[in-house]
């Protein structure tokens, strides 16, 4: 079975530092790994996803086998990046299953 | 267009009753996922629909949810003889394509259950 370690909880930093959100997961296979995010009062949404390596709201994510992480990296932190983030990871999905697996979500706060 | 929508918004209900809860997907997306958000368990993905097939149930809690979708378009998540932990919000999102998890997903405003 897979997991996925969100070890922060709360998150803290001042507007313009660089941000880094950690993902670490547990699985055997080739796992897809995804950054979701819910800002307040607003509808969860996709934030990136590793296969498409692509850079959303300057946020990036490297999937990295070695350490069994993906953790999000942001540059220079904006206040409107403050929300809830979740990392989530599915199975490949040729391994034939259908599941995809939350961490427990990271409050990211951004200090003006 | 219209996002994806969700009914009731709210629902209270007595422990032992069957709660129904429904999603509008997006009008041609062919995928359709149902989620829990609660405080003890956070986010927990319950099913996916390609189509009006949902080819991996194990990720419902128990046997008693049920889910089905018909023509493509409206879902339905039944839980029968609520239990207080099925408290929490139910979110459904839809994608345009079935290639699971693969498309940007469309979230719904979620429905948010409370089991007295």
């Amino acid at each position: 079975a897979q997991r996925v370690t969100q070890p922060e909880k709360l998150l803290s930093v001042f507007k313009g530092a660089p941000v880094e959100l950690k993902c670490n997961y547990s699985y055997s296979g080739s796992p897809e790994l995804f950054w979701y995010v819910q800002y307040s009062r607003q509808r969860l949404q996709l934030l990136l996803r590793h296969i498409s390596r692509e850079s959303i709201k300057g946020f990036t994510a490297d999937l990295n086998k070695g350490e069994t992480s993906f953790h999000l990296k942001k540059p220079f932190a904006q206040e409107e990046d403050s929300a809830m983030y979740y990392c989530a990871l599915t199975p490949y999905s040729g391994a034939g299953s259908y599941q995809l697996t939350f961490g427990k979500g990271t409050k990211l706060s951004v200090i003006p | 267009g219209a996002g994806v929508s969700q009914s009731p918004s709210n629902k209270v209900t007595e422990k032992g009753k069957d709660v129904e809860l429904r999603c509008d997907p997006i009008s041609g997306h062919t995928a359709l996922y149902w989620y829990r958000q609660s405080l003890g368990q956070g986010l927990e993905f319950l099913i996916y629909f390609q189509g009006n097939s949902a080819p991996d149930k194990s990720g419902l809690p128990s046997d008693r949810f049920s889910a089905e979708r018909t023509g493509g378009s409206v879902s339905t998540l039944t839980i029968q003889r609520t239990q207080q932990e099925d408290s929490a919000v139910y979110l459904c999102a839809s994608s345009l394509d079935g290639t699971l998890f693969a498309e940007t997903q469309y979230f719904g405003p979620g429905t948010r259950l409370l089991v007295l």
